[in-house]
């Protein structure tokens, strides 16, 4: 199974901070990667998909780069909704693996 | 718009089989061209990705649970449905179906549906 590591595993951040997180598969996934946003209770919602590519919907705040094994979903300015747990997901070969999520915080 | 809703029992005993339903509005599961999905995820922890259908009935899935999963689909009901036999405390999570989407993410998924495995 292809492994798939965030880090942070958790981050404090404020209202307006830009926030990075990456995500790094153990072989080559091409763009074969999606970003999800988990809030408490709550189903996961697609950010992105194919690496880059912004879903319909969501903030353009919102951006996903990288390629191969590196990847990293960044968020420009911090809004108060944005205070939830977010994984990566690869798609290139099964079994579809997660990261194990990394927590966005308030500082 | 779509919607996927899961359902069934929220209490299986040990060593019986796990059976939850999905069902599709908005959309046809036999006129698209999509894969459907269940994930589960134990509480406090990450995303297990089970397996996927698509209309025809062909399936894939993971191969850590692939001798006790099966994948259904009844596409007059516009439902697709998952068992999980010879259960056990491990395979208590919240359980949510889900479309493929574009480039193997998933764009629409069910609220989840608990599942405790205990007797």
């Amino acid at each position: 199974d292809i492994q798939m590591t965030q880090s942070p595993s958790s981050v404090s951040a404020s209202v307006g901070d830009r926030v990075t997180i990456t995500c790094r598969a153990s072989q080559d996934i091409s763009s074969w990667l999606a970003w999800y946003q988990q809030k408490p209770g709550k189903a996961p919602k697609l950010l992105i998909y194919a690496a880059s590519s912004l879903q319909s919907g969501a903030p353009s705040r919102f951006s996903g780069s990288g390629s191969g094994t590196d990847f990293t979903l960044t968020v420009s300015s911090l809004q108060p909704e944005d205070f939830a747990t977010y994984y990566c997901q690869q798609a290139y070969i099964f079994p579809l693996t997660f990261g194990g999520g990394t927590k966005v915080e308030i500082k | 718009q779509v919607q996927l809703q899961e359902s069934g029992p929220g209490l299986v005993k040990p060593s019986q089989t796990l059976s939850l339903t999905c069902t599709v509005s908005g959309v046809s599961i036999s006129s698209g061209t999509y894969y459907w999905t269940w994930i589960r995820q134990p509480a406090g922890e990450g995303l297990e990705w089970i397996g996927r259908i698509f209309k025809s009935g062909t399936t894939n899935y993971n191969p850590s649970l692939k001798s006790r999963v099966t994948i259904s689909v009844d596409t007059s009901k516009n439902q697709f449905s998952l068992k999980l036999t010879s259960v056990t405390a491990a395979d208590t999570a919240v359980y949510y179906c889900a479309r493929d989407g574009i480039g193997g993410s998933y764009d629409y998924w069910g609220q989840g549906t608990l599942v405790t495995v205990s007797s």
